[in-house]
C-alpha cells in the first residue's frame, strides 16, 4: 500500500494569513493526488484534484501543487469559513488511502 | 444535481453483518467514468477508503476489509451497498457513499466530487 503522511497535524493561523499544508507519498505517484475539505460535522468536499486542479465553485485562495512524491495544499489568505480538517488522499493505486489529516483552528 | 444517501440500521451487534444501501438520485447512475465509492471515518479519526464498484459490476476492495466485505449494485434502483461480516467495536464509524469520477474519457485521475451526508454506525451489544 502507498502510505500518504501528512504534516502539521494540526495548525493554528490568524485571519488573512498564508497557510500551507504538506503531504507525502511512500512512493512516486505522479499527480494523482486530491485534496480534501471537512468541516466538523459534514462530509468531507472536494477541493483540488490531480494535485493542482481547482474544483469548481471552490475558492481561489485554494491551490495545490506537487508532483512525485511531494504535494502542498496553500491557503492564501485565511478566512473563518477555512476552520476545518484537511486530507490529501493519493488516486494512483488501490487502496485509495488517506492522509492522517490536518486539523486548522483560527488563532 | 447528483445526490447520494446512505441508509442502514444504526446499532449492529459484534459478529454480526453490517449493511448499508447507498441511493443516488438526480443524475444518470450508469457512466462509463463513474465509479461508486464507500468511505467510513471512526469517532475522532480519519478517513478510510472501504472499496468501489462500477455499474458493470466490477469492484475495487481495500485489502484490510477485503475477506469480510462485499459491495454490490443494483443499478435499475440506482443503488449500491456494501455488506461488511463479523464486525468488531473497530467496525463503529460514520460510513460515507461517494461518487468517483473524472472529468471526462480522456482525464485520467479520478476524485471523489459528490458526497453523502454519511450515516453513524455503532457496533454493540
Amino acid at each position: 500500500d502507498i502510505q500518504m503522511t501528512q504534516s502539521p497535524s494540526s495548525l493554528s493561523a490568524s485571519l488573512g494569513d498564508r497557510v500551507t499544508i504538506t503531504c507525502r507519498a511512500s512512493q512516486t505517484i505522479s499527480n494523482y493526488l486530491n485534496w480534501y475539505q471537512q468541516i466538523p460535522g459534514k462530509a468531507p468536499k472536494l477541493l483540488i484534484h490531480a494535485a493542482s486542479s481547482l474544483q469548481s465553485g471552490v475558492p481561489s485562495r485554494f491551490s495545490g501543487s506537487g508532483s512525485g512524491t511531494d504535494f502542498t495544499l496553500t491557503i492564501s489568505s485565511l478566512q473563518r469559513e477555512d476552520v476545518a480538517a484537511y486530507y490529501c488522499q493519493q488516486a494512483y493505486s488501490v487502496p485509495y488511502i488517506f492522509g492522517q489529516g490536518t486539523k486548522l483552528e483560527i488563532e | 444535481q447528483l445526490q447520494l444517501q446512505e441508509s442502514g440500521p444504526g446499532l449492529v451487534k459484534p459478529s454480526e453483518t453490517l449493511s448499508l444501501t447507498c441511493t443516488v438520485s438526480g443524475d444518470s447512475f450508469s457512466s462509463s467514468t463513474d465509479w461508486w465509492d464507500w468511505i467510513r471515518q471512526p469517532p475522532g479519526k480519519g478517513l478510510e477508503w472501504i472499496g468501489s464498484i462500477h455499474d458493470s459490476g466490477s469492484t475495487h476492495y481495500n485489502p484490510s476489509l477485503k475477506s469480510r466485505l462485499t459491495i454490490s449494485v443494483d443499478t435499475s434502483n440506482n443503488q449500491y451497498s456494501l455488506k461488511l461480516s463479523s464486525v468488531t467495536a473497530a467496525d463503529t464509524a460514520v460510513y460515507y457513499c461517494a461518487r468517483r469520477t473524472r472529468r471526462d474519457e480522456k482525464y485520467h485521475y479520478y476524485y471523489m466530487d459528490v458526497w453523502g451526508k454519511g450515516t453513524t454506525v455503532t457496533v454493540s451489544s
